[in-house]
């Protein structure tokens, strides 16, 4: 089946400690995104990108890196400077970058700092 | 800027009733698009609807459908005779152009309870 994966599912994690989240996907799409959801908001952008070995800043993007290395993986890491890591993160996919695509979305992986 | 306004945070009715819910959009942009997601208890957001700015033809699928007025600015999204299935957090989103790439502007979000 075609579609995104996220591991782990669940995370927890130490203060001062980086963490890495990983994205997958399958459906040979060229762009792909990471957003944070906190409750009661909506999604915000952290990353994205439009092609392998390339990525932009999304809206807060601070605390946060990303790598493209391959077309089919989009890895998140929280590094230690994120003031308030605990949410809910969800990665995405587009076959492109124009307004009308929709993105497919993965089952998100939820962190919490102890 | 780009902003999308879901004034209802959360709505709870009877199955079978009939729900709207609210969305709100500003934008500048004369071409845009709009979606629809929906966001069950598992967490990962479903894509139900997309709609071009030059398209204000109202949209239905099954029990969905959709109001698109430019005039006011709105996306409302209405669901017939709902059931618990339905239950679930609801996101309007607007998407815009951002250095060649698409970015995707989310509301708060609206979280539909269906109760037997």
């Amino acid at each position: 089946d075609g579609g995104i994966t996220q591991s782990p599912k669940y995370l927890f994690r130490k203060e001062g400690q980086n963490v890495t989240l990983s994205c997958e996907q399958n459906l040979n799409h060229d762009a792909m995104y990471w957003y944070r959801q906190d409750p009661g908001q909506g999604l915000r952008l952290i990353y994205y990108s439009q092609i392998v070995n390339d990525f932009q800043k999304g809206d807060i993007a601070e605390g946060y890196s990303v790598s493209r290395e391959k077309k089919e993986s989009f890895p998140l890491t929280v590094t230690s400077a994120q003031k308030n890591p605990t949410a809910f993160y969800l990665c995405a996919s587009s076959i492109g970058g124009n307004l009308y695509n929709e993105q497919f979305f993965g089952p998100g992986t939820r962190l919490t700092v102890l | 800027a780009q902003k999308v306004t879901q004034a209802q945070t959360e709505i709870s009715v009877v199955e079978k009733e009939d729900v709207t819910l609210d969305c709100v959009y500003e934008t500048r942009d004369t071409t845009y698009y709009l979606f629809w997601y929906k966001q069950p208890p598992s967490g990962e957001l479903v894509f139900l609807i997309r709609r071009n700015s030059f398209d204000e033809q109202n949209e239905i699928s099954g029990r969905y459908s959709w109001n698109f007025q430019k005039s006011t600015s709105s996306f409302n999204f209405t669901i017939t005779a709902s059931q618990v299935v339905d239950s679930a957090v609801y996101f309007c989103a607007l998407s815009e152009a951002n250095q060649g790439a698409q970015k995707l502007v989310f509301g708060q979000g609206t979280r539909l309870t269906i109760n037997p």
